[in-house]
Formats: structure tokens, C-alpha cells, sequence
């Protein structure tokens, strides 16, 4: 079946740091990838996504590539800032014909400290 | 605005009650859908509307739980005679077919 597996947070960094979070799937076919991200009190939002192999997905300096091969989508980020702070999901949804139905990651808390 | 809006946002009630949660998607989006998230838990999917067609109602954990959607607009997530296991943020999301989904800010519900 479809599955999607994210590190264990927290994650927690200083101003600056360099970012990944790691995300693997489990799918038939080609899905659609995504990275949600969840702020304090709030609905997830959309940050990046990629529809097919190879794609990056970018968004306010956080980047990840659909990588086939190693069935991936781990996100990344040069220099991190407190803002940050929230948790992250990756997210598939599946080829499948008339399927619309997305399957979340567990979420991965990042803690940014100034 | 223009967003999804849940209603209500916090829900405290007594183990036993019944409770209804409200979700108002995006105008014109075809497709809605319920998820829990428990603490510590990632997104648990409950049911999923899409246009006419019939509800996938595969995520619902009990048959305690139920939802409709009037008018392929407004939906409502029922939980009847509630658990102190039910107590988690339910989240609605709606979308148009093949876009990506926008996410309403969640009722926390507290079962006492």
C-alpha cells in the first residue's frame, strides 16, 4: 500500500543552520509529492510540491526534489531563521485513476533558537 | 475571507455527548476532506467528499462517527456518545480535483 515515512523530531537548530528532513514513500506508480507545514494554532499549509521524478519543489528558500530512484522527497533549507519554528509533514497523493486521497507523514517538529 | 473556516474552533464536552463539527470550504471546490490529528499523531485520514460521488468513508474509526455534505458545499463531522479517545484537532480540507489541498484552522475537541 501507500505509505510515507518522516524522521522523528524534534529537530531543533540555531539561527542559520542548515535544514533537512528526511522523507521516504512507498507507491505504485508515479504520485504527487508535497511538503505541508504547520504553524502554531493553525491548518496546514502548502509550502512546496512536485508532480513527477526529478521535479523540485521551492518556496520561501526550502527546496526538495522527487527523487524516483531512492523514492524521496526530503526537504531542505540553507540558512534557517525562529520563524521556522512548526511542524512539518510530507505528503503523497496517488496516480491512482479517480483517487484523490492523500497520505501524511507523521510531522516533524523543527525548533529554531535565535 | 476567503480560506476554509471550521467551526467551532475549541469544543469541550462530557463523555457520552454527541458533537457536531462544521466545515465551510472554499467556494467552488469540489473536493472535501476530514482528518484527526491526535497529539504527538500525524494526520489520520477520515473521509473524503468528492463532487456526487459517493463519500470514501474508509478512515472513519467507529461507526460513531458519520459526515455529510448538504449541497456539495457545507460539511459536518458527527461524533456521537464521545470517548475520551476521540479528544484531538480535526481538521477539514477542501480543494479543487488534482490541486492541492487548503486546510481550514481546526476544532480542538476535549472530551472530559
Amino acid at each position: 500500500g501507500n505509505s510515507v515515512t518522516q524522521m522523528e523530531g524534534p529537530v531543533t537548530l540555531s539561527e542559520e543552520a542548515f535544514l533537512t528532513i528526511n522523507c521516504t514513500y512507498t507507491a505504485t506508480g508515479y504520485p504527487s509529492l508535497f511538503w505541508y507545514v504547520q504553524y502554531p494554532g493553525e491548518g496546514l499549509q502548502l509550502l512546496l510540491k512536485a508532480t513527477k521524478a526529478d521535479d523540485k519543489g521551492s518556496n520561501k528558500g526550502f527546496e526538495a526534489t522527487y527523487r524516483k530512484e531512492t523514492t524521496s522527497f526530503h526537504l531542505e533549507k540553507g540558512s534557517v531563521q525562529v520563524s521556522d519554528s512548526a511542524v512539518y509533514f510530507c505528503a503523497l497523493r496517488p496516480t491512482t485513476s479517480g483517487t484523490y486521497k492523500y497520505i501524511f507523514g507523521t510531522g516533524t517538529r523543527l525548533k529554531v533558537l535565535a | 475571507g476567503a480560506g476554509v473556516s471550521q467551526s467551532p474552533s475549541n469544543k469541550v464536552t462530557e463523555k457520552g455527548k454527541d458533537v457536531e463539527l462544521r466545515c465551510d470550504p472554499i467556494s467552488g471546490h469540489t473536493a472535501l476532506y476530514w482528518y484527526r490529528q491526535s497529539l504527538g499523531q500525524g494526520l489520520e485520514f477520515l473521509i473524503y467528499f468528492q463532487g456526487n460521488s459517493a463519500p470514501d468513508k474508509s478512515g472513519l474509526p467507529s461507526d460513531r462517527f458519520s459526515a455529510e455534505r448538504t449541497g456539495g458545499s457545507v460539511s459536518t463531522l458527527t461524533i456521537q456518545r464521545t470517548q475520551q479517545e476521540d479528544s484531538a484537532v480535526y481538521l477539514c480540507a477542501s480543494s479543487l480535483l488534482d490541486q492541492p489541498q487548503h486546510f481550514g484552522d481546526g476544532t480542538r475537541l476535549s472530551i472530559l
